[in-house]
């Protein structure tokens, strides 16, 4: 079976400072990987994802993320965080076949300083 | 961008009071999802449906029934909420990389 697991429930970070959040994931094959935030009170939406080729992979705001299948890992990192990236972030995992349900992880809470 | 609308967006209801949540796709999508968001869980698959009439049970299923009988709805029913129902719920389409679409979410309190 799928999971996720995202070690840091909270992490604080100064505007400016880079940031890094973890996500290990379990999958017998080649996962589909994405990351996903949420602002407060707000839908989620995609960051980035991961399917196949390139294992570093760009996305929306300034978000990139590695997929290092040697230590089952998708973390996503940004070189220097704004006050606006402050919000949850959910790593998740499908299935290659594409179509199925994700597998979230808890998430992430990210809380951006001064 | 995916159209997808749930509805209501708010609600408070009973303990013991049936309640149906909506979700609407303008995409004509396969794939449809409800999970359900909770704090220090993330997100739970409660339900999936891969067609019209065609249905199946996700990790949190207990308390909860779906119905699909159009390509555009997707509806979520608590028989008799609880407040363990008490949560957010999301309902998602798969676009067609398997890449999920989210829809605005559905703040239930059953008191």
């Amino acid at each position: 079976a799928q999971s996720v697991t995202q070690p840091d429930i909270h992490i604080t970070v100064s505007e400016g400072a880079s940031l890094e959040l973890r996500c290990n994931y379990s999958y017998g094959a080649t996962p589909y990987l994405f990351w996903y935030v949420q602002s407060p009170g707000q839908g989620l939406q995609l960051l980035l994802k991961y399917f196949s080729g390139d294992t570093l992979v760009q996305g929306i705001k300034g978000f990139e993320a590695e997929f290092k299948r040697s230590q089952s890992s998708f973390n996503l990192r940004k070189p220097s965080v704004h006050w606006s990236d402050a919000a949850e972030y959910f790593c998740a995992v499908g299935a290659t076949s594409g179509n199925t349900p994700l597998v979230f992880g808890k998430g992430t809470r990210l809380s951006v300083i001064a | 961008d995916a159209g997808i609308t749930q509805s209501p967006r708010h609600k408070v209801t009973e303990t013991g009071t049936p309640v149906t949540l909506r979700c609407h796709q303008t995409e004509n999508h396969r794939y449809m999802y409800w999970y359900r968001q909770d704090p220090g869980h993330g997100l739970r698959l409660i339900h999936y449906s891969y067609g019209v009439k065609d249905t199946d049970k996700g990790e949190v299923s207990d308390g909860y029934s779906v119905s699909r009988s159009k390509t555009e709805d997707f509806l979520l029913t608590l028989e008799s909420a609880t407040s363990s129902q008490t949560s957010v719920y999301f309902c998602a389409i798969s676009l067609y990389d398997g890449e999920q679409f989210f829809g605005p979410g559905t703040r239930l309190t059953v008191l």
